[in-house]
């Protein structure tokens, strides 16, 4: 139990164009979903937290414009990257709070973005 | 801010036991976690300790908590080579959402 999925894995794309990502709560419903980003040999960045019917919160430093999160129902959230640069290249990575659990985080396989 | 501080690299030889160790500085923290990432894939949650508690043991895993130092342990008994990956240590306050990573120690086991 408790799978998150990403689609796409793997992702590559020109500038200026716009990507979106998906992450899917498989068998549980979830009221929270966050949004990270991993660099390179680099720890998680929380970029922002997704609640179900709700507006993002997102982190200091990331633009909400650029990065546009969508949490329409229990099972799935998209973030999707708008006018995409080199610099966005990365690896975002999803997870999912189940409803009625306060201290867990189940994480999605993430996606690689690269942006030629 | 929260800050999380783990060692970069750790090499261990097969059949050894490994400890990776993490540091923190929010002292409102009340959960304690431990992930594993094999490359190229997402997290994994391998373990959590509540604050309140010193140490924790699940199969090969212990989890040893010093809050007064804000210092945090991961044993890894009998070392397999499955073992290597990245294992990121995180925390979270209390009635606050958002977790915090560490930097990551990639382990290294040695056949």
């Amino acid at each position: 139990g408790a799978v998150v999925s990403q689609h796409p894995s793997r992702v590559i794309c020109k500038s200026g164009t716009s990507v979106k990502i998906e992450c899917r709560s498989l068998d549980f419903q979830a009221t929270t979903m966050f949004w990270y980003r991993q660099f390179p040999k680099q720890s998680l960045m929380l970029m922002a937290t997704s609640n179900e019917g709700s507006k993002a919160t997102y982190e200091q430093g990331v633009e909400k414009d650029k990065f546009l999160i969508n949490h329409a129902s229990l099972t799935l959230s998209t973030l999707t990257v708008t006018s995409a640069h080199p610099e966005d290249s990365s690896f975002y990575i999803c997870s999912a709070r189940p409803l009625r659990t306060y201290n867990e985080q189940f994480f999605g396989p993430g996606t690689r973005l690269t942006v030629l | 801010g929260e800050d999380v501080e783990q060692s970069l690299f750790l090499s261990v030889r097969e059949g050894d036991s490994s400890v990776i160790n993490c540091t923190y500085t929010d002292s409102s923290s009340t959960y304690l976690y431990w992930y594993k990432q094999e490359p190229g894939a997402g997290l994994q949650l391998l373990t959590y300790i509540f604050s309140n508690m010193d140490m924790k043991q699940d199969q090969r895993l212990t989890v040893l908590l010093n809050k007064k130092d804000k210092h945090l342990s991961l044993r890894i008994a009998d070392t397999q080579t499955g073992d290597s990956a990245i294992y990121f240590c995180a925390e979270r306050a209390g009635g606050y959402q958002k977790v915090t990573f560490g930097t990551g120690t990639k382990l290294q086991v040695i056949p």
